[in-house]
C-alpha cells in the first residue's frame, strides 16, 4: 500500500530565507512519481514540481528544489529566498508507475508561514 | 488551458440524507479523482477512474459512491451523510501523458445538519 508522511506541521520563517519540508513515502512500486502541491489560503491547490524515481537529478523549478533521497524514501521540498506569498499549506504526494496505476495519494501537509 | 468546475460549491443535507456532488472538466482527461479534505487536514482518497465507465476505490471509499458516465464528468454520492463527515470535497483530474499532476477543482463545502 502506499502512504505519504509529512511531520512538520507547521514552520514559520523569516522572508528571504530558504525553508526545507519533510516527507517520506512507502510504496512498493520500483517506479514511482513524487509530487509537491500547495494551497493557498483561498483554497486553491496548485501543483508545484514533480520528481521521477528513476531520475537522479533532483528536480529544480524557479525557487523550488527537490531533495530526494531514494534509499531513505525522502522526497524534501526547498524553497530558496522564500516571499510573503509562499505561505500556504504544502502536501507531498505520490503516484506508483506500475501496480497501483493511477491512484495518487497525498501527505497531511505542512503549513509554511512566512513573514517579515 | 481548461478548467474543472464542481456544483455545487456549497452543499447542505441532514443527516443520513443521500447527497451527490458533480464534476465537469474540459482538459479531455483520461483520470479523474475525488478526494476530502477535512479542516486543517490532508487530502483523502475517495474513489478515481482513469477512463468512462471504470472506477477504482480510494482508502475512504466507505459510505460513498461513484459514476463515470461520460468522460468529462465523474460525480460523488454521499450515501448517507453523517455530521462528522462534513468537509471539503475535491474533484481532480490528470492526462495520460501527464505522468500525475493534477489540476483542481474549487471544492464542494459539505455541511450535515
Amino acid at each position: 500500500a502506499q502512504k505519504v508522511t509529512q511531520t512538520q506541521t507547521s514552520i514559520s520563517v523569516m522572508e528571504k530565507t530558504t525553508v526545507t519540508m519533510d516527507c517520506v513515502y512507502e510504496t512498493q512500486d520500483s517506479s514511482y512519481f513524487l509530487f509537491w502541491y500547495k494551497q493557498t489560503a483561498s483554497g486553491e491547490i496548485v501543483f508545484l514540481i514533480r520528481q521521477d524515481s528513476y531520475k537522479k537529478e533532483n528536480a529544480t523549478v524557479g525557487h523550488y528544489s527537490l531533495n530526494f533521497q531514494k534509499p531513505k524514501s525522502s522526497i524534501g521540498l526547498i524553497i530558496t529566498a522564500t516571499q510573503i506569498e509562499d505561505s500556504a499549506v504544502y502536501f507531498c504526494a505520490m503516484r506508483g508507475a506500475t501496480s497501483s496505476g493511477q491512484k495518487l495519494v497525498f501527505g497531511q501537509g505542512t503549513i509554511l508561514k512566512v513573514y517579515l | 488551458g481548461g478548467i474543472i468546475t464542481q456544483t455545487p460549491k456549497f452543499l447542505i443535507g441532514q443527516e443520513g440524507q443521500k447527497l451527490t456532488l458533480k464534476c465537469q472538466q474540459n482538459f479531455n482527461h483520461d483520470t479523474m479523482y475525488w478526494y476530502r479534505q477535512d479542516s486543517g487536514k490532508g487530502l483523502r482518497l475517495i474513489y478515481y477512474s482513469i477512463t468512462e465507465n471504470d472506477l477504482q476505490k480510494g482508502d475512504l471509499s466507505e459510505g460513498y459512491d461513484a459514476s463515470r458516465e461520460k468522460k468529462s464528468s465523474f460525480s460523488l454520492t454521499v450515501t448517507s451523510a453523517q455530521k462528522n463527515e462534513m468537509a471539503v470535497f475535491l474533484c481532480a483530474s490528470t492526462g495520460r501523458a501527464n505522468t500525475g499532476q493534477l489540476y483542481f477543482g474549487e471544492g464542494s463545502k459539505l455541511t450535515v445538519l
